[in-house]
């Protein structure tokens, strides 16, 4: 159980273009998702947390204009980036919690993002 | 949430146990240890967590002193797929907040 699966794993698209990552809770549902980025040799950081119905909270230094996220059902959350440019180029990957907040967080396998 | 450190690296004969350190001497008495393991280019996958008493569970055991300031993940028979990142992270029980990655350890099954 407590699958959480994000698509597409890996992504190359030219500078300037929008690109979208979605995240799913397979097996349960996900009031709370959370969206990090790690760049290379470097450890994860949030970037955002993503709360079913309501607006995402971002952390600071993330713009929540170039970060969209969606959040429209307890399985289903989106992060788009907009107008790509190469330094958005990295690691993403999403979490959710299963059940209350002293459960873990389970995580998606993650999405290469390249910008050309 | 408390301040974990852990051992940049450390390697491990396959088929031994590997056992991965952790100080949170801050911890406090309402904050679970959490430890999650992350293989290269692939998302975090959760191990195992605990708050006071020893846990086992399929993948490993969490062994927490009885002052709570350290913790030691044990792999009882590491194997090569074991060579991961392992993180240690505290985290306030109850607390809606994400969990926060430091450094982590980087363990080396060795063949």
């Amino acid at each position: 159980g407590a699958v959480v699966s994000q698509h597409p794993s890996r992504v190359i698209c030219k500078s300037g273009t929008s690109v979208k990552i979605e995240c799913r809770s397979l097996d349960f549902q996900a009031t709370t998702m959370f969206w990090y980025r790690q760049f290379p040799k470097q450890s994860l950081m949030l970037m955002a947390t993503s709360n079913e119905g309501s607006k995402a909270t971002y952390e600071q230094g993330v713009e929540k204009d170039k970060f969209l996220i969606n959040h429209a059902s307890l399985t289903l959350s989106t992060l788009t980036v907009t107008s790509a440019h190469p330094e958005d180029s990295s690691f993403y990957i999403c979490s959710a919690r299963q059940g209350g907040n002293n459960q873990p967080q389970h995580f998606g396998d993650g999405t290469r993002l390249s910008i050309l | 949430d408390a301040k974990t450190t852990q051992p940049t690296s450390m390697d491990c004969a396959e088929g031994r146990a590997a056992n991965l350190p952790c100080n949170h001497s801050t911890i406090s008495g309402n904050e679970y240890v959490y430890w999650y393991r992350q293989i290269h280019s692939q998302g975090p996958q959760y191990i195992i967590h605990g708050l006071k008493n020893n846990e086992t569970n399929e993948m490993a055991s969490l062994i927490i002193t009885e002052d709570r300031k350290s913790s030691t993940l044990i792999l009882p028979h590491a194997t090569l797929r074991d060579t991961a990142v392992y993180y240690c992270i505290v985290r306030v029980m109850g607390s809606a907040r994400q969990l926060t990655f430091g450094s982590g350890t980087q363990l080396t099954v060795l063949p």
